[in-house]
């Protein structure tokens, strides 16, 4: 059974820069596992913010960026603000239709 | 402005049923694959199953395999997610979620806001 790993908790403080992984239990992941990166509040849908390894959605500010890192998709956040306390979710595709999410991050700014 | 609207979520005793349907606006739905995602609880984002545009081909989890059954109308605008022989672990908040459109995109564009199915006695 497929197992997408991401930290479960992460501090930062404001102004700081952070990467937030994604990984698989067995195996490396790549461009083909299309990550996609999801931000949620609480008692809110989830929020786009990456797809495609690297492309932001429209209106996510340029300070999200996407790449693959050490075999594991990456979420950079360049200069936490406040409001970015969220928890962020990675999804990859595994072919044939099924996509996985991560467990979550759940992301503090002091 | 693209709009997902989640209905049909409720109480349900262990083994029953419930279908839940997600009517949306904003966009030609007969064009987009469909999904839902599931969060029990306090817990993460669970991908549960997905439907074509025109609905000939379905993919599920294995957590709900052989319970549950996606379809869609595209005369209606309407998906539906028919839940069969519920469990405590299916209690969660149910959405709904477009995929984008684009060869090699396989991310979710614009979600609803969810319905909540309980399980329990």
């Amino acid at each position: 059974q497929t197992v997408v790993t991401q930290e479960p908790s992460f501090s930062v403080s404001p102004g700081e820069t952070i990467t937030l992984t994604c990984g698989l239990s067995s195996g490396s992941v790549s461009t083909s596992h299309s990550p996609s990166w999801y931000q949620q509040t609480p008692g809110q849908a989830p929020r786009t913010l990456i797809y495609s390894t690297n492309t932001r959605s429209s209106g996510v500010p340029d300070r999200f960026s996407g790449s693959i890192v050490a075999n594991k998709a990456a979420l950079t956040i360049t200069g936490v603000q406040a409001d970015d306390e969220s928890d962020y979710y990675c999804m990859l595709y595994m072919g044939s239709g099924i996509r996985v999410f991560g467990g979550g991050t759940k992301l503090t700014v002091l | 402005e693209v709009q997902l609207l989640e209905s049909g979520g409720g109480l349900v005793q262990p083994g029953g049923s419930l279908r839940l349907s997600c009517a949306v606006s904003g966009f030609t739905f007969s064009s987009y694959a469909m999904s839902w995602v599931r969060q029990a609880p306090g817990k993460g984002l669970e991908w549960v199953s997905i439907i074509t545009d025109s609905g000939t081909k379905t993919y599920y989890a294995d957590s709900v395999k052989g319970r549950f059954t996606i379809s869609r109308d595209n005369s209606k605008n309407t998906l539906y997610l028919q839940l069969n022989s519920l469990r405590a672990e299916d209690t969660a908040v149910y959405f709904c979620a477009k995929r984008a459109v684009g060869t090699g995109s396989y991310h979710f564009d614009d979600w609803g806001q969810g319905t909540l199915v309980t399980v329990s006695s």
